[in-house]
């Protein structure tokens, strides 16, 4: 079973300020890290899906890198805002094998 | 695309009764998963579906649970004499087979819990 790890656990800041968080997996045969955005009462929601080393993706004010080498991936919100409020999954996937989920960051943004 | 549609979106049972959950995925998506998620933990892996054959199911908590895709569209998810144990959210997701970067969809989960 793989280990992936998601830190901090939980996280509370105040509207404007940037925030970031980490997914850790193992970086051997490295296929695909997903981000997702999971919202109380709503579905899980796909961020990201980052498949090279080095790759950095953007949506709006949220952006994601990933280093394959080192087995981790950092998710960035710059100036959160109370709707960024949410619980953010990384998933990771090796080889054409299922995706597997950490724990997750809930973050709360407090206005 | 009308998404990932789950039902139903709450179930209360009692122990040792058997339940089932119905999942109709994206139409044009062939991978079709079950996750289950309790308080404080991330989505757990339980079975995934291509098209019609399931092909992993070694994963499933124990033979009281299983899985169809009879059909290759909708899946069923069932637990027979459920336990206490067994209250968690029921996510399904699907996804287009073949393009393996392509991204989960999930519907809104089924929250069971078993008195």
């Amino acid at each position: 079973i793989l280990n992936v790890e998601q830190s901090p656990q939980s996280l509370h800041v105040q509207e404007g300020d940037s925030t970031n968080f980490t997914c850790s997996f193992p970086s051997s045969n490295f296929y695909a890290l997903h981000w997702y955005r999971w919202e109380t009462a709503k579905s899980p929601e796909a961020l990201f899906v980052m498949t090279l080393n080095g790759d950095e993706k953007k949506k709006g004010r949220i952006s994601a890198t990933l280093n394959t080498k080192e087995g981790y991936s950092y998710l960035y919100i710059k100036g959160s805002q109370p709707e960024d409020s949410a619980t953010y999954l990384c998933a990771f996937k090796r080889g054409s094998y299922i995706p597997t989920f950490g724990r997750g960051t809930s973050l709360i943004v407090h206005p | 695309d009308t998404g990932v549609s789950q039902n139903p979106r709450h179930k209360i049972t009692k122990r040792g009764q058997n339940v089932t959950f119905r999942c109709d995925p994206i139409s044009e998506h062939n991978r079709l998963y079950w996750y289950r998620q309790t308080l404080g933990q991330g989505p757990e892996f339980l079975t995934y579906f291509q098209n019609e054959a399931q092909l992993e199911k070694s994963r499933l908590l124990s033979d009281r649970f299983s899985a169809e895709r009879p059909k290759g569209s909708f899946s069923t998810l069932e637990i027979q004499r459920t336990e206490q144990g067994d209250s968690a959210m029921y996510l399904c997701a699907s996804s287009l087979g073949g393009a393996d970067n392509s991204p989960l969809h999930f519907g809104n989960g089924t929250r069971l819990t078993v008195t």
